[in-house]
């Protein structure tokens, strides 16, 4: 079945740092690919997405390509703050099943301090 | 702000007893999800609506159910709470292109004892 593999956190930064959050996936067919931005005590926010092979999402500094020959789409950004200490979750649509149908990786907590 | 309210926010209750748990949105979005959250497993589908009265299932749909008779409340039922039903709850719409939820509301912490 479909599935979303994230790297296990917790990832700690300082300020400015470069960050890497690595997620792969495996799915049939061409699904959609998504990052979702946790901050604590609220829900999930859309952070971009990528709807087909070598597009790349990007959004508050944040970028991602989909990358149909290694199944990754990688979360990154070149240099943290503070407010982006957050769970972060990739995430696919089925493509059989319709876009309603997202599958969440388990979610990777960052913590980025001054 | 994309005007989704979740009540409760928390709620404790013993295992055998109903409960509802109530999602607004304050937009005419057709799109609406009932989640769950849980610790190792990320957020998994319950329910989905895409309009009035057309609901389908989830991942996870067994012991819940919904109902969406006004396009802004989209209810999730437990006919009778278990303590794996024990988890966060989250609603999400999906508020643009693709139908995929683009915000969530802010969750619903149930126990259930």
């Amino acid at each position: 079945g479909n599935s979303v593999t994230q790297m296990e956190g917790p990832v700690t930064l300082s300020e400015e740092a470069f960050l890497t959050i690595n997620c792969t996936y495996t799915a049939t067919g061409y699904p959609s690919l998504f990052w979702y931005v946790q901050y604590p005590g609220e829900g999930l926010q859309l952070l971009l997405k990528a709807t087909k092979a070598d597009d790349k999402g990007s959004n508050k500094g944040f970028e991602a390509t989909y990358r149909k020959e290694t199944t990754s789409f990688h979360l990154e950004k070149g240099s943290v703050q503070v407010s982006d200490s957050a769970v972060y979750f990739c995430a696919l649509s089925d493509p059989q099943g319709g876009s309603e149908k997202l599958v969440f990786g388990k979610g990777t907590k960052l913590t980025v301090n001054p | 702000d994309a005007g989704i309210t979740q009540s409760p926010r928390h709620k404790v209750t013993e295992t055998g007893t109903p409960v509802t748990l109530r999602c607004h949105q304050t937009e005419n979005h057709r799109y609406m999800y009932w989640y769950r959250q849980d610790p190792g497993h990320g957020l998994r589908l319950i329910h989905y609506s895409y309009g009035v009265k057309d609901t389908d299932k989830g991942e996870v749909s067994d012991g819940y159910s919904v109902s969406r008779s006004k396009t802004e409340d989209f209810l999730l039922t437990l006919e009778s709470a278990t303590s794996s039903q024990t988890s966060v709850y989250f609603c999400a719409i999906s508020t643009g292109q693709g139908r995929q939820p683009q915000h969530f509301g802010d969750g619903t912490r149930l126990s259930i004892l």
